[in-house]
């Protein structure tokens, strides 16, 4: 079964306001990442956070881990059109297991 | 393109018959991952090889699913007896570095379909 599980599930949003995901997992990680899907394609890398790590940013990305709750955030700013896939969180834990999330589906909104 | 290639890009068989699918990962790239994605799901993890053992399956792996990368380099994974269960997107990722904290880069997948 997967590890994680990502809320909402769907998120529909207007051109340029931001765009808030979240993911939560079940066991001790040591690290957390983001990946981006677009329908019918492969995945893509966004991010990597490490358990030791409480925020990072990468562009018009901003994703914040909290270990103790054991949870994750990945904000989009300014959002486009193109930012239109599905967002998904991925975790290696300590049992060298890589798992994904459920995926939240975003929608931009032109 | 992410440099990890996949082949066939789409397969459609009858159920009962064996199918093979093709991954080249990234030529440096000493780690390789299949996983399984169904409609509206995450990616679910089947298997991964360090160089060319495989070290972890995953139990959604059945006797029917085989995994081999033979020289450390490309990989295959077949499937035999296909059912309509195994109608699904077949990821295939690879990476390098320390063990799970590096990017994986995931190939645009194979599309199975069962009929």
């Amino acid at each position: 079964s997967q590890q994680g599980e990502e809320d909402p599930q769907a998120l529909s949003i207007q051109e340029g306001e931001n765009a808030t995901m979240n993911c939560s997992y079940k066991t001790s990680i040591n690290n957390l990442q983001w990946y981006r899907q677009n329908s019918g394609r492969g995945l893509v890398h966004l991010i990597l956070i490490r358990s030791n790590e409480r925020e990072k940013h990468s562009g018009r990305l901003r994703v914040t881990l909290d270990t103790s709750k054991k949870s994750s955030s990945l904000l989009i700013t300014a959002s486009r059109a193109a930012d239109t896939a599905s967002y998904f969180c991925a975790t290696f834990n300590t049992g060298n297991q890589f798992y994904f999330g459920t995926g939240t589906s975003l929608t931009v909104i032109p | 393109d992410t440099g990890v290639s996949q082949n066939p890009r789409h397969k459609i068989t009858k159920r009962g018959q064996n199918v093979t699918f093709r991954c080249d990962p990234i030529s440096e790239h000493n780690r390789l991952y299949w996983y399984r994605q169904t409609l509206g799901q995450g990616p679910e993890f089947l298997t991964y090889f360090q160089n060319e053992a495989q070290l972890e399956k995953s139990r959604l792996l059945s006797d029917r699913f085989s995994a081999e990368r033979p020289k450390g380099s490309f990989s295959t994974l077949e499937i035999q007896r296909t059912e309509q269960g195994d109608s699904a997107m077949y990821l295939c990722a690879s990476e390098s570095g320390a063990l799970g904290n590096t990017e994986a880069f995931f190939g645009q997948g194979t599309r199975l379909t069962v009929v």
